[in-house]
């Protein structure tokens, strides 16, 4: 998974809770993105960031915010987790903005009862 | 609006059964188009890029071609390993980011 790992891989959790997922990638690479990826969806973009402490939203980006301190680390946290966000959640790193392939992690199981 | 639709939403093939899967796209300023595999509870795995019509790309069973409007990934003589959804994604210029646009994918299913 070209040096990107997720945590945590599996989470349930309540509805109004707060939910934090990490994204640490080796490659130093400056590009990361979170996505969610849903059935009869293609991978959605919630957020991305082209830098440390540089983010910016992307398509379906409500309900969600991100932070970037480090250059490996990209958190996502979900502010007030609702149904709606049950899903399974990709970050990936690329080198440049484009057009650049993409390396995506394992995916983090999220489940909001 | 759709820009990215892949087809078939699955296919079953036989073992040696070549086939193509279908991304047709509808994008202004096509900046590159991407083919990824996806093995199920996995994160898709980088593929292909295609920059401009008429380039082909090939690796192993795999031959990724792009047109004007579409872009077909050739499997030839598909062994049961090649079985995963195929995501096709592309990128086009949107102000002042690149946007990348992935399809719903191919499930391919290939039988012994």
């Amino acid at each position: 998974d070209a040096g990107i790992t997720q945590s945590p891989r599996h989470k349930v959790t309540e509805t109004g809770t707060p939910v934090t997922l990490r994204c640490h990638q080796t490659e130093n690479h400056r590009y990361m993105y979170w996505y969610r990826q849903d059935p009869g969806h293609g991978l959605r973009l919630i957020h991305y960031s082209y830098g440390v402490k540089d983010t910016d939203k992307g398509e379906v980006s409500d309900g969600y915010s991100v932070s970037r301190s480090k250059t490996e680390d990209f958190l996502l946290t979900l502010e007030s987790a609702t149904s709606s966000q049950t899903s399974v959640y990709f970050c990936a790193i690329s080198e440049s903005q484009g057009p650049n392939e993409q390396f995506f992690g394992p995916g983090t199981r999220l489940t909001v009862l | 609006e759709d820009q990215v639709t892949q087809s078939p939403e699955a296919l079953r093939l036989q073992e040696g059964e070549s086939s193509s899967l279908n991304c047709s796209y509808t994008v202004s300023g096509l900046r590159g188009l991407f083919w990824y595999r996806q093995d199920p509870g996995k994160g898709p795995e980088f593929l292909f890029t295609l920059y401009s019509a008429g380039e082909e790309k090939e690796k192993e069973r795999l031959k990724a071609t792009l047109t004007k409007k579409e872009s077909f990934l050739h499997i030839t003589a598909p062994k049961p390993e090649d079985s995963a959804t195929y995501l096709c994604a592309v990128q086009e210029r949107s102000g002042g980011y690149q946007k990348v646009t992935f399809g719903t994918g191919t499930k391919l299913q290939v039988i012994p």
